[in-house]
Formats: C-alpha cells, structure tokens, sequence
C-alpha cells in the first residue's frame, strides 16, 4: 500500500515564525500536491511538483513556497505565518505522466498560528 | 460558480437506510473521483471513473458523461460510514497532465444507529 506521511498532526506556531510542513510518499510517485482545506471551502490546491527540483502554482501560492529536493519528499514552507494561514494542510501523491491514478493523501496536519 | 457542486451538504440518516449523495461538474473531464474523510482528516479513494458504475461493497458510484453527474449510493449505512464524501474531477485542462483536481465542498454524512 501506498503510504503518504505527514510529519506532524497537529502544530501550533506564532505569527512571523518560518514555518516547514514535510511530506514523504513510499511508492516513487512523480506527481505530488499540497492542499489547504477549510470548512465551506473543501480543498484548495496550494503548489503541486510533477519531478524533482520543479514546481508549479496551484490556486493559492501567496504566502506559500515549496521545495523537492528529492523524489520521494515535497516540502511546504511558510515563509512568514500569520493567522490566515491557520488551516488542515493536507499533501498527496499520484504516479504517472500524464497520471489517470487516484491521488493517495496524506493524514493532515492541523496547523494552528497565533 | 463552482465547477464542482455536490448536494446535499448535510446528511442524517438511520443505521439501515439507502443513502445517495449527488456531485454535479461543468468541465469538460477525464475522470472523476469519490473520496472519504473520516474525522482526524485523513482521506482515502473509494472509486475514480471515466464511465459507467462501480461497486465495492456496499458502495456504488455512477457517472453520467452526457449530463456531467455522477452518483454515490451507500447500501444498508451504517455509522461507520459517517464521513465527509467529497467529489473530485479531474480536468482535461487543469493540469490533468500531472493528475490535478478539482474538489466538491464534500457531504458531510451521519448515520445514527
């Protein structure tokens, strides 16, 4: 089975900290995506990678950055938190280009910035 | 207007009942998605389809390409089918190349025993 791992499930931070969410997928999936999900909104695509060392914008990047260094880890970093940002973060990953494969999600890290 | 729309929002229902929760898109797609999110967050993929039906136990999915709908039946619920059901597609020009989606705000369902 596919495992996606989050490093942390719950996290609280202050406001202005630099703040990294990390994700680390087992299976060699190409494609791998970070969501921000609040309530009456489902989920938004922040940044997505479809290989190492290159990223794309998703739908809200403002406030966001990633890095894929290698293959198998997708970082999302805040470069300075504010209570906006205060939110599930969930990452996911699919194989394949171009990819007809469900996405495997991680568990969440419920993200708290005071 | 969301591409993505899903109805109801919010669902109670009896141990035992039929449930169907409904998920209607305006974008023209390669596949489409039905996933579950217990609470605590994590999300697992029940059934991705292009066409037709699917069946995996007492779950059923259903999609209409001409009229852009697809359907997620639930027989005989049962409480631990209490989840948030969220529908997803995948469109043919947003980043479908690298399998990007778009999301249904989700039904939140409940099933009392």
């Amino acid at each position: 089975d596919v495992k996606v791992t989050q490093s942390s499930r719950y996290l609280v931070k202050r406001t202005g900290e630099k703040v990294f969410l990390e994700c680390v997928q087992d299976m060699d999936h190409e494609n791998m995506f970070w969501y921000r999900q609040d309530p009456g909104l489902g989920l938004r695509l922040i940044y997505f990678s479809y290989d190492v060392k290159m990223k794309e914008k998703g739908d809200i990047p403002e406030g966001y950055s990633v890095s894929r260094e290698k293959k198998e880890r997708f970082s999302l970093i805040l470069e300075s938190a504010s209570t906006n940002q205060t939110s599930m973060y969930l990452c996911a990953s699919t194989a394949g280009r171009p990819s007809n494969q469900p996405q495997h999600f991680g568990d969440g890290t419920r993200l708290s910035i005071l | 207007k969301n591409e993505v729309e899903q109805s109801p929002q919010n669902l109670t229902a009896q141990e035992g009942e039929f449930i169907t929760i409904n998920c209607s898109y305006s974008v023209g797609i390669s596949a489409l998605h039905w996933l579950q999110q217990h609470p605590g967050g994590g999300i697992v993929s029940l059934f991705m389809l292009s066409s037709g039906k699917k069946k995996h136990g007492r779950l059923i999915a259903t999609i209409n390409i001409q009229e852009k709908h697809s359907s997620l039946h639930i027989t005989a619920s049962h409480p631990r089918d209490s989840a948030v059901y969220i529908c997803a597609v995948r469109s043919m020009n947003y980043g479908g190349s690298q399998g990007n989606l778009i999301f249904g705000k989700g039904t939140k369902l409940s099933v009392k025993p």
